[in-house]
């Protein structure tokens, strides 16, 4: 079993749909979580970053992290053909030395 | 956020040679820096962890007299693929995080494509 699953799609909605992305993971020692925006050939942008359990919001996207369902979420509101990418989730820990764990990454096709 | 400055962007070399590709954090330090390959539509492969004035940690199977990364300063890690064959084709990402704060997010290059011809 994968320490990070990520279903890789790819995920394709029309112009304005919410988006929602998920991440399973393993490994109860992760305390921090990012998702990235990662466009071809270019390399990742961090989007969102949180600590722990909860809901954060900035702009259109929202992340969640349910730690007690080992579950995390990007939701994407008013979804953007500029939207279009593949997205990362990713968690990190301090536990036994630094650690950051990537998934596969979500393709994102958002039509116009 | 913080920005990484990754150069070149792009290189083409002949099989044989060396290339060495450069990872600056711009407006931070970094005393430990990561060097990522991705294959097309596949996600990051974490090839080793820089840290500034020690020795590379390479992950299992990363061979490290083939992927020579050095980090001398807080500031700048730089990877050297040594006798470069076209397996060793692809697009190499390098990521940095603040040692000045307790956050563990990192920053990313705009990564380097690599072509052996």
């Amino acid at each position: 079993q994968k320490e990070v699953e990520q279903d890789p799609g790819p995920l394709s909605v029309p112009e304005g749909a919410i988006v929602s992305l998920n991440c399973t993971y393993s490994n109860s020692a992760f305390q921090y979580f990012m998702w990235y925006r990662q466009y071809s050939r270019k390399g990742p942008e961090l989007l969102m970053y949180t600590y722990s359990s909860g809901n954060k919001e900035d702009g259109r996207f929202t992340a969640q992290v349910d730690k007690s369902s080992k579950y995390i979420s990007l939701f994407i509101r008013d979804s953007q053909p500029s939207d279009s990418a593949t997205y990362l989730c990713a968690m990190s820990s301090w536990t036994g030395g630094f650690k950051t764990i990537f998934g596969a990454g979500t393709r994102l096709f958002v039509k116009a | 956020g913080a920005v990484v400055s990754q150069h070149p962007s792009w290189v083409i070399c002949k099989s044989g040679t060396s290339v060495k590709i450069e990872c600056r954090s711009l407006d931070f330090q970094a005393t430990t820096m990561f060097w990522y390959r991705q294959f097309p539509k596949q996600s990051l492969m974490l090839m080793a962890t820089s840290n500034e004035g020690s020795k590379a940690t390479y992950e299992q199977g990363v061979e490290k007299d083939k992927f020579l990364i050095n980090h001398a300063s807080l500031t700048l890690s730089t990877l050297t693929v040594t006798s470069a064959h076209p397996e060793d084709s692809s697009f190499y990402i390098c990521s940095a995080r603040d040692s000045g704060t307790a956050n563990t997010e990192a920053f990313f290059g705009q990564g380097t494509r690599l072509t052996v011809v």
